[in-house]
């Protein structure tokens, strides 16, 4: 799976978009990017996955770049409680075939009033 | 809707015994992960299983073994505990893959070992 390359912290203010970005310059054809966050000590939080076409759901949205080498989480409105660590993370799709997820350092949200 | 439950929430052990954590995935996955992580660490892969059999296997110790039972839940059996295991130990679900459909896991809140 291909490495991802975040920023160790960012600040939002509260009602403000946060835009979080990631690298994976060496993303293959058939690798999704996938985004979890992890608030203090709880179980990672699924929160949207791509392949190539941006992706909205009620959480946030997914822009990747057209060269895919790059993508963007935006949370359109950040409040106290997106405080976290968000995690970019790219894998194939197994189908049937399980795999693991790799997790880097991601990047630190820190969402001030 | 339904999440993954994870048992017990709280362990506290001493050196060199044994601990047990179980895990419930969602109603009708049919995989299950296990991952550990370290104080001021990542999440790091353990072992899966996918219907009831071993599928992947990350940085494990020996001394840790597990297992999917036949209703899909699996425990995570830590023998001759060490300092270093102290941890939060994450589960996490994916349904059945149909289709070509992604295998997004979905993670329970997590048990947390401490070992004196």
């Amino acid at each position: 799976d291909a490495k991802t390359t975040q920023p160790p912290s960012m600040d939002c203010a509260e009602g403000r978009a946060a835009n979080l970005p990631c690298n994976h310059s060496t993303i293959s054809g058939n690798e999704y990017v996938y985004w979890y966050r992890q608030i203090h000590s709880q179980g990672p939080q699924y929160i949207i996955h791509g392949l190539k076409n941006n992706e909205t759901n009620e959480m946030a949205s997914l822009i990747i770049t057209e060269d895919r080498k790059s993508s963007t989480l935006i949370l359109p409105h950040a409040t106290l409680r997106d405080t976290a660590v968000y995690y970019c993370i790219v894998r194939r799709n197994y189908g049937g075939s399980q795999g693991n997820l790799i997790f880097g350092k991601g990047t630190k949200l820190s969402v001030k009033p | 809707a339904a999440g993954v439950i994870q048992s017990p929430r709280h362990l506290i052990k001493e050196k060199r015994e044994t601990a047990t954590l179980k895990c419930y995935p969602i109603p009708r996955h049919d995989t299950v992960y296990w991952y550990q992580q370290g104080p001021g660490q990542d999440p790091q892969f353990l072992i899966s299983f996918y219907e009831k059999m071993q599928s992947d296997k990350g940085s494990i110790p020996d001394r840790f073994s597990a297992q999917q039972f036949s209703d899909y839940h699996s425990e995570l059996n830590m023998s001759s505990l060490e300092l270093g295991d102290s941890a939060l130990y994450f589960c996490a679900s994916t349904p059945p893959q149909r289709g070509g459909s992604t295998d997004t896991q979905y993670f329970g809140p997590g048990t947390r070992l401490t070992v004196l």
